[in-house]
């Protein structure tokens, strides 16, 4: 198995360009989370999905940032349009729901924005 | 709400020396618990967890960590550090909802 697949693995954009992050989970899994990791507030959970629906968006952080997962395979996190203060790592994972949630992360995405 | 405290922020070992790197958590009821570790620009991999089985959990690599109830802990150890083990180390709690809480992770640093 590839493992859970990101796409770019390092984005630079000048603030308020629009920026698109992509995430494959692993086939089978049926839940999707994407986490932001920065020095300041460490790993935050941003949104998660069991069998491609939204199921807690409460830590996305403003209208700015959206999330869609259209399939099972395939997922997107979106920030439209950038701030500096979005730059950070942002991480795809994945999970089967059992067993006790564990869950399988990808590279993550390093996110610039000046 | 289930959270957890990672006690310390750095930890410096030599080589060959054990490993201890500390974690409480709060909860109201008894948690899930996991530690993940994370390498330099890599994303983050599961090391063990606990979930209400054995109090004692082994890991891979060797690492392992002991559910401790009437402490709140989960500290992860292990016997004979090596320089491989260099990385950030993260206490993680999961309350209701598949979601995980992460720490604010320990660095763990082996020195030769």
């Amino acid at each position: 198995d590839a493992g859970v697949i990101q796409s770019p693995r390092h984005e630079v954009t000048e603030m308020g360009q629009e920026v698109t992050l992509r995430c494959k989970p692993i086939s089978g899994h049926d839940y999707l989370f994407w986490y932001r990791q920065t020095m300041m507030r460490g790993l935050e959970l941003l949104i998660y999905f069991n069998n491609n629906v939204p199921i807690d968006d409460s830590g996305m952080p403003e209208d700015r940032f959206s999330a869609k997962m259209p399939n099972a395979s395939f997922s997107t996190l979106k920030i439209q349009p950038s701030e500096p203060r979005d730059s950070a790592v942002y991480f795809c994972a994945s999970s089967s729901g059992l067993p006790a949630y564990e869950q399988y992360f990808g590279p993550g995405t390093r996110l610039t924005v000046t | 709400a289930q959270s957890v405290t990672q006690l310390d922020s750095h930890v410096s070992v030599s080589e060959g020396t054990p490993v201890l790197l500390r974690c409480n958590y709060s909860s109201s009821y008894s948690p899930s618990l996991f530690w993940y570790v994370q390498h330099p620009n890599k994303g983050l991999q599961l090391l063990l967890k606990y979930t209400s089985a054995a109090t004692l959990v082994k890991g891979i690599n060797g690492f392992e960590a002991e559910f401790k109830k009437s402490e709140t802990s989960f500290h992860l150890t292990k016997p004979s550090a090596h320089m491989s083990d260099a990385a950030e180390y993260f206490c993680v709690v999961s309350p209701a909802g598949y979601a995980l809480n992460f720490g604010k992770g320990t660095s763990l640093l082996v020195t030769p």
